[in-house]
């Protein structure tokens, strides 16, 4: 079945350092796969999503993200944190069949330190 | 631009009560789902519909009903409330094509004493 890991629960970066996020999932194919943020009191929105083609993808608000089929993994990539970046990420993963029924990890917490 | 919207915003209730949580969206979305979100676990797949009249089971769906009549609409329905429904709940619809994102509603918190 298909599964999706975040294993840091919270990660804490000073405004201005660099960020990375891990994912790590698990499929039978190749997958399509997602990060989404949730702001406070708020749904997720789509920051970027890998379906194909060149495994480095850029999304909005300056993230990035690579796809690693060796390691399984889609890890998030920021160069320069912002205060309003503090927010709760979300992995996903979708099949080729179904791209829209997706599987979420549990999530990471980002904290940034002024 | 109205987008998918949610309602109630939050809601109790007691052990056994029933409710509906509504959905609408006017983006004209095919694809509209359920997602319950609970600390530590992330979003899970409730229920979905690929269209009017379609619907189908994700992960969670037990104690769940939903039916959807309009492309517009895509109503939750807790026929008999459990302590362990106390979440906050997410509609989201898309298109039914590949690379389309989801987009989300602002949730509903729900807490069932």
């Amino acid at each position: 079945a298909q599964s999706v890991t975040q294993p840091d629960i919270h990660i804490t970066v000073s405004e201005g350092a660099s960020l990375e996020l891990r994912c790590n999932y698990s499929y039978g194919a190749t997958p399509y796969l997602f990060w989404y943020v949730q702001s406070p009191g708020q749904g997720l929105q789509l920051l970027l999503k890998y379906f194909s083609g060149d495994t480095l993808v850029q999304g909005i608000k300056g993230f990035e993200a690579e796809f690693k089929r060796s390691q399984s993994s889609f890890n998030l990539r920021k160069p320069s944190v912002h205060w309003s970046d503090a927010a709760e990420y979300f992995c996903a993963v979708a099949g080729m069949d179904s791209s829209y029924k997706l599987i979420f990890g549990s999530g990471t917490r980002l904290l940034v330190r002024p | 631009n109205a987008g998918v919207t949610q309602t109630p915003k939050f809601q109790v209730l007691k052990t056994g009560q029933s409710m509906t949580l509504q959905c609408a969206q006017d983006m004209n979305h095919e694809y509209m789902s359920w997602y319950r979100q609970d600390p530590g676990m992330g979003l899970r797949l409730i229920h979905y519909s690929v269209g009017a009249g379609i619907t189908d089971q994700g992960e969670v769906p037990n104690g769940y009903n939903v039916s959807r009549s309009t492309t517009e609409d895509f109503p939750l329905r807790l026929l008999s409330a459990a302590p362990s429904q106390t979440s906050v709940y997410f509609c989201a619809s898309s298109y039914l094509t590949t690379n389309e994102k989801l987009f989300f509603g602002s949730g509903t918190q729900l807490s069932v004493l």
